[in-house]
């Protein structure tokens, strides 16, 4: 079946640090992928999509590249702020069940000022 | 304000006595769905639904039972709950594949 794997956390960084958060997948077809974000006592988030290989996502100074010749879609961040401390779940999603997201473990980061 | 709303945010409760969690969703979204997050596993789909009368197993449905009246309503139900379906649980909601979903603010259920 389909699978997401991403760095365990936590990461740990100061301000305006850069911040990748790596995540390879495993998956039939050609799925969408997602990144979530989750901040404290609320729900997960959209934070960026592509929905196929070499499109690259980008929201709120994040980034992300689908690759499919690595079935890679690392997060990255030029420079972090301590608003960015949160927790950061890759995903992908195929054209069934529902529009089913399967998602990777999660990554916890805290930015210190 | 488009949201989808769960009730209650915290449950504290006790082996085998039934409970309810509901869903509602306000933006005529055919899909909606119910997944549990656990430390390391991420979030894992328990039912799903692609409209009204029409709902499925995901991964984990044991212990589950959902049903879908109206298209805005998704409640979950647990019959007899057990301690490990302490979980966070976490409702969506969204258009067709491959819409984005739209998550509630989560369930945090404890059963002791």
């Amino acid at each position: 079946g389909d699978s997401v794997t991403q760095m365990e956390g936590p990461v740990t960084l100061s301000e305006e640090a850069f911040l990748t958060i790596n995540c390879t997948y495993t998956a039939t077809g050609y799925p969408s992928l997602f990144w979530y974000v989750q901040y404290p006592g609320e729900g997960l988030q959209l934070l960026l999509k592509a929905t196929k290989a070499d499109d690259k996502g980008s929201n709120k100074g994040f980034e992300a590249t689908y690759r499919k010749e690595t079935t890679s879609f690392h997060l990255e961040k030029g420079s972090v702020q301590v608003s960015d401390s949160a927790v950061y779940f890759c995903a992908l999603n195929q054209k069934a069940a529902g529009n089913k997201l399967t998602f990777g473990g999660g990554t916890r980061v805290l930015v210190k000022p | 304000e488009a949201q989808v709303t769960q009730n209650p945010r915290y449950l504290i409760t006790v082996t085998g006595k039934k409970l309810t969690v509901t869903c509602s969703q306000n933006m005529n979204h055919e899909y909606m769905s119910w997944y549990r997050q656990d430390p390391g596993l991420g979030l894992r789909q328990i039912y799903y639904s692609m409209n009204v009368e029409v709902t499925d197993k995901g991964d984990v449905p044991e212990g589950y039972k959902v049903s879908r009246k109206e298209k805005r309503n998704f409640p979950l139900i647990l019959e007899s709950p057990s301690p490990n379906q302490t979980s966070l649980y976490f409702c969506a909601s969204s258009l067709p594949h491959p819409s984005p979903l739209h998550f509630g603010n989560g369930t945090r259920l404890t059963v002791t």
